[in-house]
């Protein structure tokens, strides 16, 4: 069936460098994917999505690649700041019959003073 | 716009005691979710209202789970009786409509500790 899982648990950057999380997914005729952040204590909240028909998509300071070839998807945050830090989810609909999404365990991002 | 409500925000109750969840969607989103996350795991999806009808309930645990959307405003999720497995997030989300584009908006969820 399809999933959706991320590489890593944890990620810990350095304040002002370059994040990169990733997510592999497995349904290869998934036509849309979302990455969501989640704070503590908070519910997740949606930083950007991308469809298919697309390589990249860039919002503020971040930018989601899609590599469909080998099912792989990453969020890329720049110059990451510690507001940064909190669970990133990514996420894929099912629309056949429904419309739930399928989420990744999530990556903790740690910005390291 | 207010966002998604959930409430209350934490609950702690004992094994065989009822909870009831409430969630109230952006108002207009005839579209209303449920979603639950166990400690350290993925969220999961658990229904999928359309108005006041159940779209999909293929991820309700079992039928200790009930959901109701009277009226196709907020939504209710009771747990009865509530087990030790239930503890976690229950997060409710809410969207315009469905299909590829269409991003679902989250509560801040309610944590659900059982003892």
């Amino acid at each position: 069936g399809e999933s959706v899982g991320l590489h890593l648990p944890t990620l810990s950057v350095q304040e002002g460098d370059n994040s990169i999380i990733n997510c592999a997914y497995s349904n290869s005729a998934s036509d849309y994917f979302i990455w969501y952040k989640q704070e503590s204590g908070k519910g997740p909240q949606f930083i950007i999505d991308i469809r298919s028909n697309m390589d990249k998509r860039q919002g503020q300071r971040v930018t989601v690649l899609l590599n469909k070839t080998v099912k792989h998807l990453s969020l890329q945050i720049a110059a990451t700041q510690p507001g940064d830090s909190a669970v990133y989810f990514c996420a894929e609909p099912v629309t056949s019959g429904t419309y739930k999404y399928i989420f990744g365990t999530g990556t903790r991002l740690k910005v390291l003073a | 716009e207010a966002g998604v409500t959930q409430f209350p925000s934490h609950s702690v109750i004992e094994k065989g005691q009822t909870v009831t969840l409430r969630c109230d969607p952006i108002s207009g989103h005839d579209n209303l979710y449920w979603y639950r996350r166990v400690m350290g795991k993925e969220i999961k999806f658990l229904l999928h209202f359309v108005k006041e009808s159940k779209q999909d309930e293929s991820g309700m645990p079992n039928n200790r789970f009930l959901a109701e959307r009277t009226g196709g405003t907020y939504s209710t999720l009771k747990v009865q009786p509530a087990e030790l497995e239930d503890s976690g997030v229950y997060f409710c989300a809410s969207s315009r409509s469905t299909g590829v584009g269409e991003t679902q908006y989250f509560g801040p969820g309610t944590r659900l500790l059982v003892l």
